[in-house]
C-alpha cells in the first residue's frame, strides 16, 4: 500500500507570494492532518479534514487555510508568505474517525521563505 | 505550560543498554498517546502507540501509561546505534485527530 505522499518536496518562494502544498493520504484513509515543523516549535498543528470538513484548527492565522477533496487529497494554502513561515510542512493521514487511529505522515515539503 | 513536555536531552546511552524517554502531558482528558522516531530530515514515524495504564510491549519497545501521573513514558531495550533518533511523544487528547506532540527527546546511542 502507498504512503502518504507530499508534494512538492522542496519549495522556495518570496515574501508575499502565496503556495499551494499538496497531500495524497494513504488509500482509504480518510482523515488529513497538517502540520508545521520547525526547530524552535517542534510540531505544531495546522488543521485536520475528514470528508472534506475542517474539523479541527490550530492556533495559526487566517493565512493558512486547506482543504480536501472528495477523493480525501488535501490541500494546503499559504499566503502573503511570511520570513517566519520557512518550515517543513507534514501532512498525515489516519484510517478512521476513531481518536484513537495513528498517524501515518508523509515525508513532507520544506518550503524556505526568502 | 506545554500541553506535552518531553525532555530535550541528547539522552546519551551505550549500546546494549536500555534507553528510558519520559513525557507528561496536561489534559487529564487526554485518550491515547504516541511515540514517534524521527531520524534527522527524515518525517515522524509510528513506534507504538497506548491506549490504557499499565505496560505494552513491541519487540525492544515498551510503552508505559500511567494516567494518574498524566506521564507516558518509552523503553528501548538493547539500544543500538541506529536508535540514534528524536522520539517524539503525542496525545490525543479525545477532539479527534487533535494529536499534540511534544518538542522531542533526542537520543544518542553510543557504540
Amino acid at each position: 500500500k502507498a504512503g502518504v505522499t507530499q508534494t512538492p518536496r522542496y519549495l522556495i518562494k518570496t515574501r508575499g507570494q502565496q503556495v499551494t502544498l499538496s497531500c495524497s493520504p494513504i488509500s482509504g484513509h480518510r482523515s488529513v492532518s497538517w502540520y508545521q515543523q520547525t526547530p524552535g516549535q517542534g510540531l505544531q498543528f495546522l488543521f485536520e479534514y475528514f470528508s472534506e470538513t475542517q474539523r479541527n484548527k490550530g492556533n495559526f492565522p487566517g493565512r493558512f487555510s486547506g482543504r480536501q477533496f472528495s477523493n480525501s487529497r488535501s490541500e494546503m494554502n499559504v499566503s502573503t508568505l511570511e520570513l517566519g513561515d520557512s518550515a517543513l510542512y507534514l501532512c498525515a493521514s489516519s484510517s478512521s474517525t476513531d481518536y484513537n487511529s495513528p498517524l501515518h505522515f508523509g515525508n513532507g515539503t520544506r518550503l524556505t521563505v526568502t | 505550560q506545554k500541553e506535552v513536555e518531553q525532555n530535550s536531552g541528547p539522552l546519551s546511552v551505550p549500546e546494549g543498554a536500555i534507553a528510558s524517554l519520559n513525557c507528561t502531558y496536561s489534559d487529564r482528558g487526554s485518550q491515547s498517546f504516541f511515540w514517534y522516531r524521527q531520524y534527522s530530515g527524515k518525517s515522524p514515524e509510528l513506534i507504538m502507540f497506548i491506549y490504557s495504564n499499565g505496560d505494552k510491549e513491541d519487540g525492544r519497545f515498551t510503552a508505559q501509561l500511567n494516567k494518574a501521573s498524566q506521564y507516558v513514558s518509552l523503553l528501548i531495550r538493547d539500544s543500538q546505534p541506529s536508535d540514534s533518533a528524536t522520539y517524539l511523544c503525542a496525545v490525543n487528547s479525545g477532539g479527534y485527530q487533535k494529536v499534540t506532540f511534544g518538542t522531542g527527546t533526542k537520543l544518542q546511542v553510543i557504540p
